[in-house]
């Protein structure tokens, strides 16, 4: 089975712009959750779909906002750039809440 | 609210044995998960304990004591490539939210 992917891998945006990332779960996963990850603050989670719903979401602004396909692809969009925002931003796929399998994630430079 | 602990760094010689602890908090409790990531590389799942006791894959066990809200992760005959960021993880309690710890860095020494 081919597992997470993710793109882009690699992006520079500069404040104030937006961006928008996109996750391809694990062919029968209808579960997908992203993390943001900095040196500082390890994994921190955003929110999780499932079936095209959010059931979760973590503690970050309302810039940062998701939604989920009926492919269960999900993209997650982050609105007016902060310098702050830089970091890994990771997408998890999962058939088993306790077993979540990792994209390779996309790197954001804000810039 | 939900917090785990864990040591932000450990250093162990190859062939030896090492023991990452993980305390948490939390109302609700579903089991713990355990994550390895090497530099530049994505978190894969190694391990997760829904009881207490002790789960045993090759090289890599790991514990939970529900009463003690502790688990570890044992890994034996060290190796180089052992040196990774290991993550403790618990599901909320509401659900569908998994809550990372910050992560204990693992140096392998030769």
């Amino acid at each position: 089975k081919a597992g997470v992917t993710q793109t882009p891998r690699y992006l520079i945006k500069t404040r104030g712009q937006q961006v928008t990332l996109s996750c391809s779960p694990i062919s029968g996963h209808r579960s997908v959750s992203w993390y943001q990850q900095t040196p500082g603050q390890g994994l921190q989670f955003l929110f999780e779909y499932f079936s095209e719903t959010q059931r979760n979401k973590g503690n970050f602004p309302g810039r940062f906002s998701g939604r989920q396909f009926s492919n269960s692809r999900s993209e997650m969009n982050v609105s007016t750039l902060e310098l702050g925002d830089s970091a890994l931003y990771l997408c998890a796929s999962s058939n088993r809440e306790e077993t979540q399998y990792f994209g390779p994630g996309t790197r954001l430079l804000v810039l | 609210g939900q917090s785990l602990e864990q040591p932000s760094e450990v250093t162990a010689v190859e062939g030896a044995i090492v023991q990452i602890n993980c305390t948490y908090q939390t109302s609700g409790f579903y089991g713990l998960s355990w994550y390895q990531q090497h530099d530049g590389g994505a978190p894969t799942f190694l391990s997760y304990n829904g009881l207490d006791g002790l789960e045993e894959t090759g090289r890599f066990s790991s514990f939970l004591s529900r009463s003690d809200s502790y688990g570890y992760l044992l890994l034996q005959e060290l190796q180089m490539k052992d040196s990774a960021s290991y993550f403790c993880a618990v599901m909320s309690t509401g659900g569908f939210k998994t809550i990372f710890g910050a992560g204990t860095r693992l140096f392998v020494k030769a």
